[in-house]
């Protein structure tokens, strides 16, 4: 069964430092994708970089990137300069590609940024 | 263009009422999905539909739970004889075409169950 787990519940960063958010994943497909939302106080789910299986290179999106383990089933996600407007709950979700669309999440965690 | 919208915002009911949730995708998505997020946890599968059809919905709890998508645009999602453990935000996300294509997320209905 796929799963994924974010165990870090809750994450405080300095204003303009960097923070990584962990983020396994457990599959036995070849084929997949990977992805973080950032979803702020008001709810709505942002969508915020994407990392397929097959991809060489780690997904990079301003200030965010995506650091792929495929053989750890890692898929961190690095804020670079990280601003009070990052404060958020953030969820790693995985799609299998010989599945159907649904996308699985985690738990989610809570970054709080602070000047 | 416009994002996913969703309506209600808010939704407050009693058990064993029924409701009606909407969402309106972006225009010309043909994927559109419905999840369901409790307190303190990540979204959780409902259904999926591709145009008018529901491709998957092994996530629908029970058979309370129906959605549609007459005209492939517009979605409802219904709960009948609602109980107080259906309280959640329920979210819509649409996708160009589905496989891997990026969701994208309506702000959510928050669901109250009293």
């Amino acid at each position: 069964a796929q799963k994924i787990t974010q165990t870090q519940p809750g994450m405080f960063v300095q204003e303009k430092e960097a923070v990584t958010l962990d983020c396994t994943y457990d599959t036995s497909d070849q084929s997949y994708g990977l992805f973080w939302y950032k979803q702020p106080s008001s709810g709505e789910m942002i969508f915020l970089i994407y990392q397929g299986s097959y991809d060489e290179q780690n997904a990079t999106e301003g200030r965010y990137s995506l650091n792929f383990q495929k053989a750890r089933k890692s898929a961190n996600l690095v804020i670079s300069a990280s601003q009070l407007g990052d404060s958020a709950m953030y969820f790693c979700a995985m799609r299998e590609a010989y599945n159907t669309d649904k996308l699985i999440f985690g738990t989610g965690t809570r970054l709080q940024v602070f000047p | 263009g416009a994002g996913v919208s969703q309506t209600p915002s808010n939704k407050v009911t009693e058990k064993g009422k029924y409701v009606e949730l909407r969402c309106d995708p972006i225009s010309g998505h043909t994927a559109l999905y419905w999840y369901r997020q409790s307190l303190g946890q990540g979204p959780e599968f409902l259904i999926y539909f591709q145009g008018t059809g529901a491709a998957d919905d092994s996530g629908l709890p029970n058979d309370r739970f129906f959605a549609v998508r007459p005209e492939g645009s517009v979605s409802t999602l219904k709960i009948q004889r609602t109980e107080r453990g259906d309280s959640a935000v329920y979210l819509c996300a649409s996708s160009f075409s589905g496989g891997e294509e990026t969701q994208y997320f309506g702000p959510g209905t928050r669901l109250l169950v009293l």
